[in-house]
């Protein structure tokens, strides 16, 4: 079974501060990981994704993830907050190889505020 | 252009009365899937299809149909729509190799209100 966990439903920053959004996952094998933004009404866009490469990935919008296996992590971080990037943020697994590989989960969203 | 069209964007209806929410893409994915998104709840899959001919159940399939008679199309059916349906619908299409390894293409999104 695969689950997804994200730490905090709403996270605030101010302009140019650092953004951490957490991320936790839960797979029998290693999994397929992805950052998806979605902007007020409108469907999900896709910031990144991790498919056993590199454990660190770039984004788009300055966006990165690092994939940390001993702490089944994939925590977003973007060194600089700009006030465009207010939105809800999706972490998604995907786990090839088992029962499940055509399934996604998604986790709940953490919606980033940005103020000046 | 690439895309995901789903139809229509809104829609305001009565319990028990049937209604079909369409979608399309227009990049010969293989992969189609229904999500509803509630709040707090994120994205849930309601049905997805991995080719022409094969659908399976998401994790919230209760109440819904879907049927893919062509790579395109994925229409979500409601045949008795009830309250606890009244959500926000994604559809959404992907190449498939082993597991799904590519990014969702997402359409606009269905608002659906039932009475």
């Amino acid at each position: 079974a695969q689950s997804v966990t994200q730490l905090g439903s709403h996270v605030s920053v101010s302009e140019g501060a650092l953004v951490l959004l957490r991320c936790n996952y839960s797979s029998s094998v290693p999994p397929y990981l992805f950052w998806y933004v979605q902007y007020p009404n409108q469907g999900l866009q896709l910031l990144l994704k991790y498919t056993s490469a590199a454990t660190l990935v770039k984004g788009i919008n300055g966006f990165e993830a690092e994939f940390k296996k001993s702490e089944t992590s994939f925590h977003l971080t973007k060194p600089s907050a700009h006030m465009s990037d207010a939105a809800e943020y999706f972490c998604v697994v995907s786990s090839p190889y088992t029962g499940t590989a055509s399934k996604l989960t998604f986790g709940t969203g953490t919606r980033l505020q940005v103020t000046l | 252009e690439a895309q995901v069209t789903q139809n229509p964007r809104y829609l305001i209806t009565v319990t028990g009365k049937k209604l079909t929410v369409t979608c399309s893409q227009n990049m010969n994915h293989e992969y189609m899937s229904w999500y509803r998104q509630d709040p707090g709840l994120g994205l849930r899959q309601i049905y997805y299809s991995m080719n022409v001919e094969v659908t399976d159940k998401g994790d919230v399939p209760e109440g819904y149909k879907v049927s893919r008679k062509e790579k395109r199309n994925f229409p979500l059916i409601l045949e008795s729509p009830s309250p606890n349906q009244t959500s926000l619908y994604f559809c959404a299409s992907s190449s498939y190799r082993v597991g799904i390894d590519q990014p969702q293409h997402f359409g606009d999104g269905t608002r659906l209100s039932i009475l």
